[in-house]
């Protein structure tokens, strides 16, 4: 069965840090890979997604991830956070067989500024 | 242009009790993907309606059940209500019964006492 695994569950940073969240999936066949966002009081939000082509895909608000194939991981960075980006931050993926979206457990961030 | 809509917001019952939740799509989307979300964890695949029929289904019990109406919107009905059944129940609409432009709505949280 796929499976997404977060290793951060929680993050805490000050302002202007670097960020990477790691995100590794389990499924041999083809995937799309998804991050979304999860701001305090707000609904989830589609940060990136990853379908085929540059492994290197740039989202919203600064952040991109890396898809390495060899890897299975999809992680997630911005070169410096702000503390408008404390949220809750999910991985999911999808496979073209199955069409469910699967997430991971999630990972904290906290920006302190 | 309306997103998803999810009613009530908040919902109280008790074991034993049913329940029903509601869901509107966003305007142009057909599908609808529903999602619990346990405190602290990422949300998990309940199953997804296209075409007033369900199309995929995760691992949840037969309590679990829904329903698609022809303007597209969805409920999804929880029956013998359990403890474990607390969580924020996430409704996603996407167009053309793909799951790879999912827009999520801000949930209805069930608490069962």
């Amino acid at each position: 069965a796929q499976s997404v695994s977060q290793h951060n569950h929680h993050v805490i940073l000050s302002e202007a840090a670097s960020l990477e969240l790691g995100c590794n999936y389990s499924y041999g066949g083809t995937v799309n890979l998804f991050w979304y966002v999860q701001y305090p009081g707000q609904h989830l939000q589609l940060l990136l997604k990853y379908f085929s082509g540059d492994p290197l895909v740039k989202g919203i608000k600064g952040f991109e991830a890396e898809f390495i194939k060899s890897k299975f991981s999809f992680n997630l960075r911005k070169p410096s956070v702000q503390w408008s980006d404390t949220a809750e931050y999910f991985c999911a993926v999808n496979s073209f067989n199955t069409d469910k979206l699967i997430f991971g457990t999630g990972t904290r961030l906290q920006v302190f500024p | 242009d309306a997103g998803v809509t999810q009613s009530p917001t908040h919902l109280i019952k008790t074991r034993g009790q049913q329940v029903t939740l509601r869901c509107s799509p966003k305007s142009g989307h057909d599908t609808v993907s529903w999602y619990q979300q346990a405190l602290g964890q990422g949300p998990q695949f309940i199953f997804q309606y296209y075409e007033e029929e369900e199309r995929q289904r995760g691992n949840f019990p037969d309590r679990f059940s829904g329903h698609q109406f022809p303007n597209y919107s969805s409920e999804l009905n929880v029956n013998a209500l359990l403890l474990g059944d607390s969580a924020l129940y996430l409704c996603a609409s996407s167009p053309g019964g793909r799951t790879d432009t999912q827009y999520f709505g801000p949930g209805t949280r069930l608490t069962v006492l």
